[in-house]
């Protein structure tokens, strides 16, 4: 079974760190680009940030270029996203998904991470 | 970069076909054939229900289709049923973010 299971989350003050990991299991994860996709409390999805099979190539989206830094560890078919100068609107549920192609074809279930005083 | 807009919420009953539309530039759905859509229930994970604009997944009801014009992607149910009762997002490649996801919209079931 093809699975995802995100971890990492929880309470951090502004200005903080936090690393996620998302440990993939079910499919050959070293051939896999894999992504980042948030999720704020209530609202819709936002593409956060995306990697190449090998590590070699990361994307970002504006809103946390400079501050998150995608990696992986192919050895422990582990997706990482470590996330620093926490801000409070980073507060959300964090999913790591498997790409397909263009497009997100298994997620996990999510890790909350919220940022607050 | 803008979310792509798609309707706050749509409604039909159970057997009627809805159609959810998701608007974006030529820099991302007009731009490229990689259009993909999400139902999402509350509390729970996304799931992949098309891709590249109009193909299905293994396991997803042929009732669920995806179609392009222009600038604008839509996602039609037909046959619509309770349990398709949920929030759907649409997601395009493309534009200066590398994905851009719709600002989803709330599908009921009255």
């Amino acid at each position: 079974e093809v699975q995802l299971v995100e971890s990492g989350g929880g309470l951090v003050q502004p200005g903080g760190s936090l690393r996620l990991s998302c440990e993939a299991s079910g499919f050959s994860f070293g051939d896999s680009y894999m992504y980042w996709v948030r999720q704020a409390p209530g609202k819709g999805l936002l593409w956060v940030s995306r990697i190449d099979n090998d590590g070699s190539s990361t994307k970002y989206a504006d809103s946390v270029k400079g501050r998150f830094t995608i990696s992986r560890d192919n050895a422990k078919n582990t997706l990482f996203l470590q996330m620093n100068s926490l801000r409070v609107e980073d507060t959300a549920v964090y999913y790591c998904a498997k790409s397909g192609g263009y497009y997100m074809d298994v997620w996990g279930k999510g890790t909350t991470v919220t940022v607050s005083s | 970069q803008s979310a792509l807009t798609q309707p706050r919420s749509v409604s039909g009953s159970p057997g009627q076909a809805v159609t959810i539309s998701c608007t974006g530039t030529n820099s991302d759905v007009g731009g490229y054939n990689y259009v993909s859509w999400y139902q999402q229930y509350p509390g729970k994970a996304p799931k992949l229900m098309i891709y590249d604009v109009a193909k299905r997944p293994s396991g997803v009801p042929d009732r669920f289709s995806g179609s392009k014009s222009g600038n604008t992607a839509s996602l039609t149910i037909s046959g619509l049923q309770a349990e398709d009762e949920a929030d759907y997002y649409c997601c395009s490649y493309g534009g200066t973010q590398l994905y851009v996801f719709g600002t989803g919209t709330k599908v009921t079931v009255v």
